[in-house]
């Protein structure tokens, strides 16, 4: 079966910093480019990063640019999201997506809650 | 990286049908081939529901259905069913990143 399952959310305070990471299962992951993408509550879903099969191109929403880095460990089929000098507004659910047909495959999330 | 333009709200009795758009530019929507639309429902993680523009993944209905004309894609529900009652979200290849829709609340009367 095709998965992805987040974890590595929580509390955190503003400043702090959080890493998540995404585990992909049934698949080849070392062949798909793969997406953060989050929710804030009673919000819109909002893209938030990208990165190519093999990790070597990455790039990032305006408003997470310079604080968050995408990753990824093709021999543990693992996706990573480092989220540094975390604000409020970026309380969210986060959801590791697979790109293919369209955004194909999707976790269930993990909720990022960052208090000031 | 602005948001594509969905109406906030949609509404149709069971077995109508109802058409959701999104509205973006020459850089994101009018520019590829590559929108896709995401059903929500509370708690759950988005499904995939429409990719580029008009081709349905294994499982959906093809009451569903999605076209494109110009920087504006549409989304339509045919045979309205309760279950369809979600929250529709529109994506599209933007270049080198993703851009959704703000979103749109269908609402089965």
């Amino acid at each position: 079966e095709v998965q992805l399952v987040e974890s590595g959310g929580g509390l955190v305070q503003a400043g702090g910093s959080l890493r998540l990471s995404c585990a992909a299962s049934g698949f080849t992951f070392s062949s798909y480019r793969m997406h953060w993408v989050r929710q804030a509550p009673g919000k819109g879903l909002v893209w938030v990063s990208l990165i190519n099969s093999d990790g070597s191109t990455t790039t990032y929403a305006d408003s997470v640019k310079g604080r968050f880095t995408i990753s990824r460990d093709n021999a543990k089929n693992t996706l990573y999201l480092e989220m540094n000098s975390l604000r409020a507004e970026d309380t969210a659910v986060y959801y590791c997506a697979r790109d293919y047909l369209g955004l194909g495959v999707w976790g269930q999330g993990t909720l990022v809650t960052v208090s000031s | 990286q602005s948001a594509l333009t969905q109406p906030r709200s949609v509404s149709g009795s069971p077995g109508q049908s109802v058409t959701i758009s999104c509205t973006g530019t020459s850089s994101d929507v009018g520019g590829y081939n590559y929108v896709s639309w995401y059903q929500l429902h509370p708690g759950k993680a988005p499904k995939p529901m429409i990719y580029d523009v008009s081709k349905r993944p294994s499982g959906v209905p093809d009451r569903f259905s999605g076209s494109k004309s110009g920087n504006t894609a549409s989304l339509t529900i045919s045979g309205l069913q309760a279950e369809d009652e979600a929250d529709y979200y529109c994506c599209s290849w933007a270049g080198n990143s993703l851009v959704f829709g703000g979103g749109t609340k269908l609402t089965v009367l």
